[in-house]
């Protein structure tokens, strides 16, 4: 299993230009999250999904979409790029409601430049 | 909102001694605490948990405490060695165990140095 991949793994934008970031799982889990990671402010939830069909805000969902486009994909779209949008983004998912583990299982990363 | 406060920002101990992360978190709702270890370049990696009904959990050289009272809990790792030199983060969340899609409010993080 590859667990939580992400594509790209680096990315460089001029402001005001658009993009997706794409995370894919294969372990089957529902639930499926974005988060930003900024120096010295930790990890910042962007938005989630806790299972296929719904999708909901986090702590800074300002400037980003998302689409859960199936149970394995979660994308995140910036429309819009701005320079404060420059961090390393994670995408993470967790299993099944009703199992013993609550464990959220992060990808390596994209990081995102913004001119 | 949950707000989670994490101390040290940065911490440095000789190869062998203990190191103590310290979290303080403010909505007394929140009932399951874990923490995550992130090497330079890749994503957090879960290194043990803790739920609110649970005081101490310790796996091999790990162990985590929690006080509900004072709602603060603790990370401790003995007999630390090069390998443990990471950032470390706590977070905490709420919500009934088969919640799906619970999010976790994570700490600032901590610097851990270990040198031989």
């Amino acid at each position: 299993n590859a667990g939580v991949t992400q594509t790209p793994k680096f990315q460089v934008l001029k402001t005001g230009q658009s993009m997706t970031l794409q995370c894919a799982q294969d372990m089957n889990h529902n639930s499926m999250y974005w988060y930003r990671q900024d120096p010295g402010m930790g990890l910042r939830l962007i938005y989630y999904s806790a299972s296929e069909g719904t999708t909901d805000k986090g702590e800074v969902p300002n400037g980003y979409n998302v689409s859960r486009l199936n149970k394995r994909e979660f994308s995140l779209r910036l429309e819009s790029a701005a320079p404060s949008q420059t961090s390393v983004y994670f995408c993470a998912s967790s299993p099944n409601p009703g199992t013993v583990s609550e464990t959220q299982y992060f990808g390596p990363g994209t990081r995102l430049l913004v001119l | 909102g949950e707000n989670v406060e994490q101390h040290p920002s940065t911490l440095s101990v000789q190869e062998g001694d203990s190191a103590v992360i310290k979290c303080t978190y403010s909505d007394s709702a929140s009932n399951y605490f874990p923490w995550y270890k992130q090497e330079l370049g890749k994503g957090p990696q879960l290194i043990i948990d803790i739920r609110s009904n649970v005081g101490e959990k310790k796996d091999q050289r790990i162990a985590v405490t929690l006080n509900k009272t004072a709602k603060h809990f603790s990370l401790h790792i003995t007999e630390t060695q090069p390998e443990d030199s990471a950032v470390y983060f706590c977070a905490a969340s709420k919500g009934p165990r088969n919640q799906a899609g619970t999010a976790l409010i994570f700490g600032k993080g901590t610097t851990l140095s270990v040198s031989s």
